[in-house]
């Protein structure tokens, strides 16, 4: 089993939907929680980190921790074709501050 | 968030030879960290660079064919050593920590194909 999973890709949403990512992780004791973008040919930009249960909003972006499902998820609200990248979720097991990566999803915005 | 200088930027080597990768970052961190990142793979952590003392590898990863220094919180390089083709990959420099808190930033990577 994949220490960190993303729901399989290639997703591809209208312009103004609303994209839904999303993350598992086995590890109960992860602390923190994180979404990157990544443009092709670019390295990985933050997007959002959680740290607790519940809804973070920045923006268009809403990240959801779910700690006792062990989930967490990346909402994008009306979309837009400069969305389109892959979405790399990220978890920090503990004190290490390593970080697990997911397999990524390409999200693909579509005019 | 810090500036984290990576270079060079891409480079084109020939089989057997090796090449230093360098990461600056503009402020002290707590830990550097050297990435692979294969075409069309998500992110492969190579090793944990500690400053003043070895790097700590992953499973897969060794001393001898990724060599990482650290001499300062600052400053760290990865050489990809004996290059063959199946190193081709981006490889990435991130650092956390200092007044970047818990957060990990990434420098632009290093596109490297090897012929």
């Amino acid at each position: 089993q994949k220490e960190v999973e993303q729901n399989s890709g290639p997703l591809s949403v209208p312009e103004g939907a609303i994209a839904s990512l999303n993350c598992t992780y086995s590890d109960r004791g992860s602390q923190s929680f994180f979404w990157y973008r990544q443009y092709s040919g670019k390295s990985p930009e933050l997007i959002m980190f959680i740290y607790s249960n519940g809804d973070k909003e920045d923006g268009r972006f809403t990240a959801q921790l779910n700690k006792a499902s062990q989930y967490v998820s990346l909402l994008i609200r009306d979309s837009q074709p400069s969305d389109s990248a892959t979405y790399l979720c990220a978890v920090n097991p503990g004190s290490a501050r390593q970080l697990t990566f997911g397999s990524g999803t390409q999200l693909t915005v579509l005019p | 968030s810090a500036v984290i200088s990576q270079k060079p930027s891409r480079d084109i080597c020939q089989r057997g030879t090796s090449l230093t990768i360098q990461c600056q970052v503009d402020s002290q961190v707590t830990m550097m960290f050297w990435y692979r990142q294969q075409p069309g793979q998500s992110l492969t952590l190579i090793a944990t660079a500690n400053q003043g003392s070895e790097a700590t590898y992953e499973s897969g990863f060794v001393i001898d064919k990724f060599p990482i220094s650290r001499p300062n919180l600052t400053f760290s390089t990865l050489t990809v050593s004996n290059m063959s083709p199946e190193d081709s990959s981006i490889y990435l420099c991130s650092a956390v920590g200092g007044n970047m808190e818990d957060i990990q930033y990434f420098g632009a990577g290093t596109r490297l194909s090897v012929l």
